[in-house]
């Protein structure tokens, strides 16, 4: 596509449900990226994805967050019995960085966000 | 400790101001990146400049600037003429290459009000 699309764009669920966030990462892009978002907090880094494989999860916060992507396109975020303390906004980034130092940092491109509110 | 800091968490100006955005990072690797992003009302981010750490070079674009300075540790972000439409939060981060795969730390973000 385009841009990054991601979906829900807003989800508000009770605590101890799980949700699932998608993204869907712009076409040929290799590398993808999950983002928080807390009030004040700046950037939390969640997760990366080179390819289908996930050389880097030490961001996930608890065992109740998993992730994956799917044919090196779209990934899933999940998050288990939800908590007060997950609402935020859950943001993916993807792009063209293929995982060679010598490449270099690559832009990243954002989507909107996915606005997590658990009650 | 951060490894990026923007100790500015919220700047007000009027309209037609200057204004310097501070970013502060911490790494021991001799090969990073630098970068900003802005974070509009909207809420998607959008990438302003990539800085390497072998280039302090600064660099103009428009009514932005960038002061990349190794000494200080420091690449800061200046708005000239300040205008409504610059209100947002602006981000600064940094990607190492010792992490590996040069994933971003971001810093917390300053958020610009510019007031009519």
């Amino acid at each position: 596509g385009a841009g990054v699309s991601q979906s829900p764009s807003n989800k508000v669920t009770e605590k101890g449900k799980d949700v699932e966030l998608r993204c869907d990462p712009i076409s040929g892009h290799t590398a993808l990226y999950w983002y928080r978002q807390s009030l004040g907090q700046g950037l939390e880094f969640l997760i990366y994805f080179q390819g289908n494989s996930a050389p880097d999860k030490s961001g996930l916060p608890s065992d109740r967050f998993s992730a994956e992507r799917t044919g090196g396109s779209v990934s899933t975020l999940t998050i288990q019995r939800t908590q007060q303390e997950d609402s935020a906004v859950y943001l993916c980034a993807s792009s063209s960085f293929s995982g060679g130092l010598l490449s270099g940092a690559n832009v990243l491109t954002f989507g909107a966000g996915s606005r997590l509110t658990v009650l | 400790a951060q490894k990026v800091t923007q100790a500015q968490t919220e700047i007000s100006v009027v309209e037609k101001e200057d204004v310097t955005l501070d970013c502060v990072y911490e790494t021991r690797d001799t090969t990073y990146y630098l970068f900003w992003y802005k974070q509009p009302p909207s809420g998607e981010l959008v990438f302003l400049i990539r800085r390497n750490s072998f280039d302090e070079q600064n660099e103009i674009s428009g009514r932005y600037s960038w002061n990349f300075q190794k000494s200080t540790s420091s690449f800061n972000f200046t708005i000239t003429a300040s205008q409504v439409v610059d209100s947002a939060v602006y981000f600064c981060a940094l990607s190492e290459a010792g992490r590996g795969s040069y994933i971003p730390t971001f810093g917390r973000g300053t958020s610009l009000i510019v007031h009519p």
